[in-house]
């Protein structure tokens, strides 16, 4: 098992442009987290799935984003029309249980032209 | 609201000198506290959590539930400790959303 995979590593694209992230977690753990960092920061909650059900969502997650996870395996993230702002390195972690502590992807890094 | 402080963005300590790395939170509940590391070049990964009450590569770190604190400590610096460092607070609330502090990049030198 080589972990919490993402994909892809970097993306650049224009302001206004739809991006789409993928993450495949450890197998078996059936909890997924996205979350945001930008310079200087900790990692900010984003969303998380138990199995295939979206269970929680920030405030902070504009109408712009949304989360799947079809199957309760791998997950996508969109962002749909995107804005400077966006600029971010985004993670997905997975965790056997709630309580558990999270196994981190390398991350995706979103540049915004 | 329930947050995370990790008050130094940077702390420098000589190799063998003792360090502290300071973490206080805010949340009524029931915390569960963490600490994540991030050495250069790699990913995020768990270095200790509260619940276990263990020593990890030296790291130890006791919740103060008095002062809200979750402090990281360790006796005696090494230079393979230079890294970025996490505190996140886990909130049980039937969901496991976590929260993380700022970091602190702690650099040990020779």
């Amino acid at each position: 098992d080589t972990g919490v995979s993402q994909d892809p590593r970097h993306k650049i694209t224009k302001r206004g442009q739809n991006v789409t992230f993928r993450c495949d977690p450890i197998s078996e753990h059936n909890r997924l987290y996205w979350y945001r960092q930008t310079l200087g920061q900790g990692p900010e909650f984003l969303t998380y799935f138990q199995n295939e059900a979206q269970l929680e969502k920030s405030r902070l997650l504009s109408d712009r984003f949304s989360a799947e996870r079809p199957k309760g395996s791998f997950s996508t993230l969109e962002i749909q029309r995107t804005e400077q702002g966006d600029s971010a390195m985004y993670l997905c972690a997975s965790s056997r249980d709630g309580s558990g502590p999270q196994h981190f992807g390398d991350g995706t890094r979103l540049s915004i032209l | 609201a329930q947050r995370v402080t990790q008050p130094e963005k940077l702390l420098s300590v000589f190799k063998g000198a003792p360090v502290e790395l300071k973490c206080n939170y805010s949340y009524s509940g029931s915390p569960e506290l963490f600490w994540y590391v991030q050495y250069s070049r790699q990913r995020l990964q768990l270095l200790l959590r509260h619940i276990s009450r263990e020593s990890i590569k030296g790291f130890t770190a006791d919740l103060n539930k008095g002062e809200t604190s979750f402090h990281l400590k360790k006796p005696f610096a090494q230079e393979e400790d230079s890294a970025m460092y996490y505190c996140a607070l886990s909130l049980n609330t039937g969901g496991f959303k976590t929260i993380f502090g700022a970091g602190t990049r702690l650099f040990v030198k020779a």
